[in-house]
């Protein structure tokens, strides 16, 4: 999956717990993504980075914090999980500004009970 | 509010027929439009895209057709196979300015080919 590692890839939490997700590529790609997917919704970002410690909101934000250290990782929190949380995250990672052509991660479970 | 409307659902076809899956959007200011298709348990793949500029594009046997009057465009899938069985996502996006993969993705529909 063209070098995109996240992990972990299933989550069982509690509701009222800080939950962090780590993406991990090896491709050298500036342009970092994160993206929820849930039933009738398709996919939907959540934030983006363009670069180490440039990140920005996109559009399902609310609840969600994201930090990009190095290039190769994008983290993304949750600083309180609720049940509406609960979905199937991707991180995704391009090497052009719009976001085109982008390779997704095989995702991560996230079950908040 | 979705702005991306695809569908069928869900679409069941024989091997060696034609899938056809539909999209309908509503900003006009959308000029980038690519069909990802997804298999269970792994991330959406890019299979096609398109831009206004033209009306078909063929990809081997998946074809996008673009309406630009109608705000519409469809995935056709030719001599479908069962190894097409995926979920396929439509999605639009500004192509020009800065859309940071701010795309707007149909809901998705799961196509399943029968031997």
């Amino acid at each position: 999956d063209a070098g995109i590692t996240q992990s972990p890839r299933h989550k069982v939490t509690e509701t009222g717990t800080p939950v962090t997700l780590r993406c991990h590529q090896t491709e050298n790609h500036r342009y970092m993504y994160w993206y929820r997917q849930d039933p009738g919704h398709g996919l939907r970002l959540i934030h983006y980075s363009y670069g180490v410690k440039d990140t920005d909101k996109g559009e399902v934000s609310d609840g969600y914090s994201v930090s990009r250290s190095k290039t190769e990782d994008f983290l993304l929190t949750l600083e309180s999980a609720t049940s509406s949380q609960t979905s199937v995250y991707f991180c995704a990672i391009s090497d052009k500004r719009d976001g085109t052509e982008a390779f997704f991660g095989q995702g991560t479970r996230l079950t908040v009970v | 509010q979705q702005q991306v409307k695809q569908s069928p659902q869900s679409l069941i076809v024989q091997k060696g027929g034609i899938s056809i899956i539909n999209c309908a959007y509503e900003n006009t200011a959308f000029d980038y439009f690519p069909w990802y298709q997804q298999f269970p348990g792994k991330g959406p793949a890019l299979l096609i895209a398109i831009r206004p500029d033209v009306s078909e594009k063929k990809e081997g046997r998946f074809t996008i057709s673009f309406n630009k009057s109608a705000k519409q465009f469809s995935l056709h899938i030719m001599d479908s196979q069962p190894g097409d069985s995926a979920t396929y996502f439509c999605a639009a996006s500004l192509y020009e300015t800065d859309s940071w993969g701010k795309f707007q993705f149909g809901a998705g529909t799961q196509v399943v080919v029968t031997p």
